[in-house]
């Protein structure tokens, strides 16, 4: 079985600042898909970005790339000049042989604020 | 882009009543995904289907039931609803092999059961 765990219920972060939310994973599967999902307080489930586990090189989307650590399990997501909007809760999940059926496994959120 | 829709997106009923929730995947999505995110939780597996058949069950209510249609669409039917049934309610699609593996959300529908 997989699971996420993320340790910061909430961050704060001030705007135009760079924030880094955590996300460890444990899986014994060797091919995994993480990722990180953007939830706002009106409640949809934006994705974010992807890592494979296999992938060489460490993902980014505009403002948001993936610190993939694979011997440490970690995932974190790195959002560079934070901006308002950017206030909401953020999941990190996890996919075992992504491209298959499988389901998606969530950590319990971090809930960021950004301030001015 | 066409997106997952789902209907209805807001609910509510009274207990012990029945209720029926709609999604409608991606075009070309084969694979369906059932969530449910109480307040303040993280979204939970409920339960998914690929190619109209039943792929994996997380921690669905014996009172929950699903299904694929032909056309790919999903009904998750809830039925003598209770208080802690209040929530929101997310389908997912992506296709079932290839890609990138990334589920694509609905909007979600929320369901409140006074």
């Amino acid at each position: 079985a997989q699971k996420i765990t993320q340790t910061q219920p909430g961050m704060f972060v001030q705007e135009k600042e760079a924030v880094t939310l955590d996300c460890t994973y444990d899986t014994s599967d060797p091919s995994y898909g993480l990722f990180w999902y953007k939830q706002p307080s009106s409640g949809e489930m934006i994705f974010l970005i992807y890592q494979g586990s296999y992938d060489q090189q460490n993902a980014t989307e505009g403002r948001y790339s993936l610190n993939f650590q694979k011997a440490r399990k970690s995932a974190n997501l790195v959002i560079s000049a934070s901006q308002l909007g950017d206030s909401a809760m953020y999941f990190c999940a996890m996919r075992v042989m992504p491209g298959t059926a499988s389901k998606l496994t969530f950590g319990t959120g971090t809930r960021l604020q950004v301030t001015l | 882009a066409a997106g997952v829709i789902q209907s209805p997106r807001h609910l509510i009923k009274e207990k012990r009543e029945t209720a029926t929730l709609k999604c409608y995947p991606i075009p070309r999505h084969d694979t369906v995904y059932w969530y449910q995110q109480g307040p303040g939780q993280d979204p939970q597996f409920l339960i998914s289907f690929y190619e109209k058949m039943q792929s994996d069950k997380g921690s669905i209510p014996d009172r929950f039931s699903a299904q694929q249609f032909s056309d790919y669409h999903s009904e998750l039917n809830m039925s003598s609803l209770e208080l802690g049934d209040s929530a929101l309610y997310f389908c997912a699609s992506s296709t079932g092999t290839g890609g990138a593996g990334e589920l694509f959300f609905g909007e979600g529908s929320r369901l409140t059961v006074l």
